[in-house]
């Protein structure tokens, strides 16, 4: 089946602990990014990696790290967690930068 | 901001009826996609329409798209109360970006 995985789906941290979210893809898609879903902001996007090896920064990359050495995997790193950073995250893959982008099931993260 | 913005922000509707919501967008696009959301849950693809194309049809949605006006439509004929969810439009850019709005939330009621 396929599908984009993400974990942990669920998260309570405390300020300063560093984390990570995976990510992973089954379809060989070149495009993944993270967003971010805040009440009233819709989602934004955090990062996103054209393919391996290539990442950039979307619209709200501060606080957040991403590393893309397998073409299935794409992990969002906190190295430094803060309470602004409570949110939901999805992480989404797509053949290209244009088609259609396949969204995981989303984690849920509280910092404290 | 280059997002997406969706209007309204909710709507409320009786099953059966029909439901639009809009979209504006602030500059070209390569082309313009909609998606649903479920409480919580993952965004799931719905239709994209590319930006030399006016209007796609796929079951009972309808999509229209104005580049003169920067804005698209989603018309949903007939619906369900599970046609409650959110809804959102996404823009690719000639960059390597993706924009979504905001959002409209539809609740269809029994």
């Amino acid at each position: 089946e396929a599908q984009v995985t993400q974990n942990p789906r669920y998260l309570i941290t405390v300020t300063g602990k560093k984390l990570t979210v995976t990510c992973s893809q089954n379809m060989n898609h070149e495009y993944m990014s993270w967003y971010r879903q805040d009440p009233g902001l819709g989602l934004r996007q955090i990062y996103y990696s054209m393919n391996v090896e290539v990442t950039d920064k979307g619209d709200v990359p501060e606080g957040y790290k991403v590393s893309r050495k397998e073409k299935r995997n794409f992990p969002l790193i906190l190295e430094s967690p803060s309470p602004n950073q409570t949110s939901l995250y999805f992480c989404a893959s797509g053949r290209d930068r244009v088609s259609e982008q396949y969204f995981g099931p989303g984690t849920r993260l509280t910092v404290t | 901001s280059q997002q997406g913005e969706e209007d309204p922000q909710a709507l409320s509707i009786q099953e059966g009826e029909n439901a639009t919501m809009n979209c504006s967008y602030k500059t070209s696009i390569n082309n313009l996609q909609w998606y649903r959301q479920n409480s919580g849950r993952g965004l799931v693809h719905l239709i994209l329409i590319r930006s030399n194309e006016r209007e796609k049809h796929s079951g009972r949605l309808r999509v229209t798209l104005d580049t003169s006006k920067k804005s698209s439509s989603l018309l949903i004929t007939a619906s369900r109360a599970a046609d409650t969810a959110s809804y959102f439009c996404a823009t690719g850019y000639n960059f390597n970006k993706f924009y979504f709005g905001s959002g409209t939330k539809l609740n269809v009621k029994p």
